[in-house]
């Protein structure tokens, strides 16, 4: 049962312009979300998070977006730039301070286009 | 360099085998979790521990076990080893409640 999705396996942006990845969840229990990015042969690195008692976070050229009549979210990256080709998780997880158990989708294959 | 150190980076075991992966945190790190990520999904959590103790576990039968210890090390045994455990396992740890910081992980093939 995958109770968070990315159903865009790989996406192609132009330099400069704006990534939109997305994301959906089925758990209703989920409260924060976590955005990741992970190189080869590297560890996911924290991008952004977002608590479910907001529907928007901004951080410099990220912004997360939360819809939880829906159950999406978004992750928007502008301008795009060759160094932000990765692999982009998304992840979620359900209250309790100290919990550690993230649920994470399948990645997105960015590439950014000189 | 994330602070967080994972050994070995690669390893090919037999099938039926045991193994054990180690990682090394940043000091105050108390809290350590672990994920397998099979090739092509996102990572799964394996299970966490805090204070030298597992306080949580996911979907991983017992073979899966681990151990924390005092000087902010860790490690992951599987015992019986499936062709299916063959994975990345990436090891996590941060102070409690904190941002997790993850490491580079181990490749793990099962032959």
């Amino acid at each position: 049962d995958q109770q968070v999705k990315q159903n865009s396996p790989s996406l192609s942006v132009q330099e400069g312009r704006i990534s939109i990845l997305n994301c959906d969840y089925t758990n209703s229990m989920f409260d924060y979300f976590l955005w990741y990015k992970k190189y080869p042969a590297e560890g996911p690195t924290f991008l952004i998070s977002i608590s479910s008692i907001k529907d928007k976070n901004e951080d410099g050229r990220f912004t997360v977006f939360l819809n939880k009549s829906a159950k999406h979210l978004s992750l928007h990256i502008v301008p795009s730039q060759p160094g932000d080709s990765a692999v982009y998780f998304c992840a979620a997880r359900r209250g309790a301070f100290g919990n550690e158990k993230l649920t994470f989708g399948t990645g997105t294959r960015l590439t950014i286009i000189p | 360099e994330t602070g967080v150190t994972q050994s070995p980076t690669h390893l090919i075991k037999t099938r039926g085998q045991q193994v054990t992966l180690r990682c090394s945190s940043q000091s105050g790190h108390n809290t350590v979790s672990w994920y397998q990520q099979a090739l092509g999904q996102g990572p799964q959590f394996i299970f966490q521990y805090y204070r030298e103790e597992e306080n949580g576990r996911g979907n991983f039968p017992p073979r899966f076990s681990g151990l924390q210890f005092p000087n902010y090390s860790s490690e992951l045994n599987v015992n019986a080893l499936e062709l299916d455990d063959s994975a990345l396992y990436l090891c996590a740890s941060n102070p409690y409640g904190e941002d997790r910081v993850f490491g580079s992980g181990t490749r793990l093939t099962v032959v």
